[in-house]
């Protein structure tokens, strides 16, 4: 059982490249989540994902897009990378309702 | 709009000092409050749920206690193996399921 897991764990992106994310959960939690790291500042939602088919925006989604591959899977594409998207990535599962959050050990991104 | 404010923002401790951690909150309706433990590097750890002012749960060293307004975070004789930084994070009615606010952390030290 490897709870969450994210690739790749080191990224260093030029401006205006695109890359994705990838996220993989093997707790058949319904929901899954983004979110940005940054000094200073706590968590922030990026997406979510309540289920197996639908995503919706959170606090910071500009920049960014999702696919809810299927119960597993959740991917976050930056399609034109930017220096303010130079972060730490963490995705979540958890199952429905008020419950804790299980965190992948996150992805370094640095965009130059 | 729901706030949640962390102090202090670190903490300096001797082997056996034992504190406590702060977590004040404003959110419209609570759903839950969690505690989770993050080392460098890695993603959040869950340590507790707590959902109803009075609550109190344990393990180890540390022990999460709720009132209406706050919680605390108390570690008792802390070891090295401690240090880390704890975030406290509130899910409010407000927000459906989906959205859980974080605090910006507390950062632990623990000197042998």
């Amino acid at each position: 059982n490897a709870g969450v897991t994210q690739t790749p764990k080191f990224q260093v992106l030029k401006t205006g490249q695109s890359m994705t994310l990838q996220c993989a959960q093997d707790m058949n939690h319904n929901s899954m989540y983004w979110y940005r790291q940054d000094p200073g500042m706590g968590l922030r939602l990026i997406y979510y994902s309540a289920s197996e088919g639908t995503t919706d925006k959170g606090e910071v989604p500009n920049g960014y897009n999702v696919s809810r591959l299927n119960k597993r899977e959740f991917s976050l594409r930056l399609e034109s990378a930017a220096p303010s998207q130079t972060s730490v990535y963490f995705c979540a599962s958890r199952s429905t309702g008020p419950y804790e959050q299980y965190f992948g050990p996150g992805t370094r991104l640095t965009v130059t | 709009e729901d706030q949640v404010t962390q102090s202090p923002e670190a903490l300096r401790l001797q082997e056996g000092e034992s504190s406590s951690l702060n977590c004040s909150y404003t959110v419209s309706g609570l759903r839950g409050l969690f505690w989770y433990r993050q080392d460098p590097g890695k993603g959040p750890e869950f340590l507790f749920t707590l959902y109803s002012a009075g609550e109190e749960k344990e393990k180890e060293r540390l022990k999460a206690t709720l009132t209406k307004k706050e919680s605390f975070l108390h570690i008792t004789a802390p070891k090295p193996e401690d240090s880390a930084t704890y975030l406290c994070a509130v899910q409010a009615q407000s927000g459906g399921y989906q959205k859980v606010t974080f605090g910006t952390g507390t950062k632990l030290q623990v000197i042998p």
